[in-house]
């Protein structure tokens, strides 16, 4: 099956500074998904991006298809930034099964 | 965007009970749902893709007599875990997609269950 692999697995900042996750799949996919999950283990979508580059304030993120990678930058990065951020693919072939990676586990700190 | 909506967020149940988490799409008709467990520490794996009218598919290695899914109509998916042990607890997630190919999947608020 496809792989999913992010990075890094985990990541610790200060207050205010910006970051980069990857998400590197091993297959064509026609759709990813960016998610946070927070302390309550609700998952919050923030990105659906197969391809191409789409922002939300202090969010981005890019997905290169060809290339087979995704990232997320957070900027100026806040306490309740923190929590673990996944990439999930789907790879069309069983449309809708999701492939999820590992996870990156963000902590802000104050 | 489309909202799927869980229910219970979260349960206790006894050992050698059986617990019942729906999976509502309240805006939209689902036809194939999905369900996720995801243990402490760990990513979400899929153990069941649920199709309305028919049966569930289930992925390698998940006890389809133990993890019973209906999906009866367009719009609601239950995943029944039966005779639940303490091993069964464990953080699930569903999803929907609101039509068939290469769209946006939307997730439900998971339930937490914990067997005792």
């Amino acid at each position: 099956g496809i792989q999913v692999e992010q990075s890094p697995p985990d990541l610790i900042l200060q207050e205010g500074a910006n970051s980069t996750l990857r998400c590197n799949f091993s297959d064509s996919v026609n759709n990813l998904q960016w998610f946070h999950q927070n302390p309550w283990g609700q998952l919050i979508n923030l990105f659906y991006i197969p391809s191409g580059t789409k922002q939300n304030g202090r969010l981005s993120a890019t997905t290169v298809a060809t290339e087979r990678y995704s990232l997320l930058y957070i900027s100026s990065s806040q306490t309740t930034d923190s929590g673990v951020y996944f990439c999930a693919v789907d790879l069309g072939t069983n449309a809708g099964k999701s492939t999820f990676g590992d996870g990156t586990t963000l902590t802000v700190k104050p | 965007g489309a909202v799927v909506s869980q229910h219970p967020s979260r349960v206790i149940c006894k050992s050698g009970t059986s617990v019942k988490i729906e999976c509502r799409s309240l805006d939209f008709q689902a036809t194939t749902m999905f369900w996720y467990r995801q243990f402490p520490k760990q990513s979400l794996m899929l153990m069941a893709t649920s199709n309305e009218g028919s049966k569930a598919t289930y992925e390698q290695g998940v006890e389809k007599d133990k993890f019973l899914i209906n999906h009866a109509s367009l719009t609601l998916s239950t995943l029944t875990v039966t005779s639940a042990h303490p091993e069964d607890s464990s953080f699930y997630i569903c999803s929907a997609k609101a039509g068939a190919g290469y769209t946006e999947a939307f997730f439900g608020q998971g339930t937490r269950l914990t067997v005792v």
